[in-house]
């Protein structure tokens, strides 16, 4: 079936510098993307989230953007902090449920 | 305001046994989801409640598997017999209404030796 799935699985950044986390779906009929972050031994927390009728939403410190011709979503994280060592999922639902499809997870380790 | 609640954090049970898993949702928040994830996999959804009442349990892996939200507050998954492959961490959600994101708890791990 549609799934949602990421490009890179660990994702390497020097503290300071942008992240760029990259995740790719299927499903032409998503119309709402979500992105988490889960830290060790906590549940996926939400960060920023967009519709179909936006290509770009910005957060602090986050920008998603969102090409619905090459069905991509991206995470950029700016002036990325030893903190946001996380994994982080990107999620899709579509038919206005929140039953949304996780792809596998970007590990995204920030290096001090 | 307090999150989504999950207890316990951590479970440990042989093949066989039954276990319980509660999720205590954000007051307020009709629509509540568990999700789990296995070892090395995506999360996947289990199902959904609006309410008490189930919305969509597509995701229900078989019947050895059972969730309910009585009174429409908080909610139970059981798993009845548990099997090793069961072993993962369920995550409960709840949300306000529709076409929003869910906040996630913490979740349960579940171990089945």
């Amino acid at each position: 079936g549609e799934n949602v799935g990421l490009h890179l699985p660990t994702l390497s950044v020097q503290e300071g510098d942008n992240s760029i986390i990259n995740c790719a779906y299927s499903n032409s009929a998503s119309d709402y993307f979500i992105w988490y972050k889960q830290e060790s031994g906590k549940g996926p927390q939400f960060i920023i989230d967009i519709r179909s009728n936006m290509d770009k939403r910005q957060g602090q410190r986050v920008t998603v953007l969102l090409n619905k011709t090459v069905k991509h979503l991206s995470l950029q994280i700016a002036a990325t902090q030893p903190g946001d060592s996380a994994v982080y999922f990107c999620a899709e639902n579509s038919g206005g449920y929140q039953k949304v499809t996780f792809g596998i997870g970007t590990k995204l380790q920030v290096i001090p | 305001e307090a999150g989504v609640t999950q207890f316990p954090s951590h479970s440990v049970i042989e093949k066989g046994q039954t276990v319980t898993l509660r999720c205590d949702p954000i007051s307020g928040h009709d629509n509540l989801y568990w999700y789990r994830r296995v070892m090395g996999k995506e999360i996947k959804f289990l199902l959904h409640f609006v309410k008490e009442s189930k919305q969509d349990e597509s995701g229900m892996p078989n019947n050895r598997f059972l969730a309910e939200r009585t009174g429409g507050t908080y909610s139970t998954l059981k798993v009845q017999p548990a099997e090793l492959e069961d072993s993962g961490v369920y995550f409960c959600a709840s949300s306000q209404g529709q076409g929003v994101a869910a906040f996630f708890g913490q979740g349960t791990r579940l171990t089945v030796v």
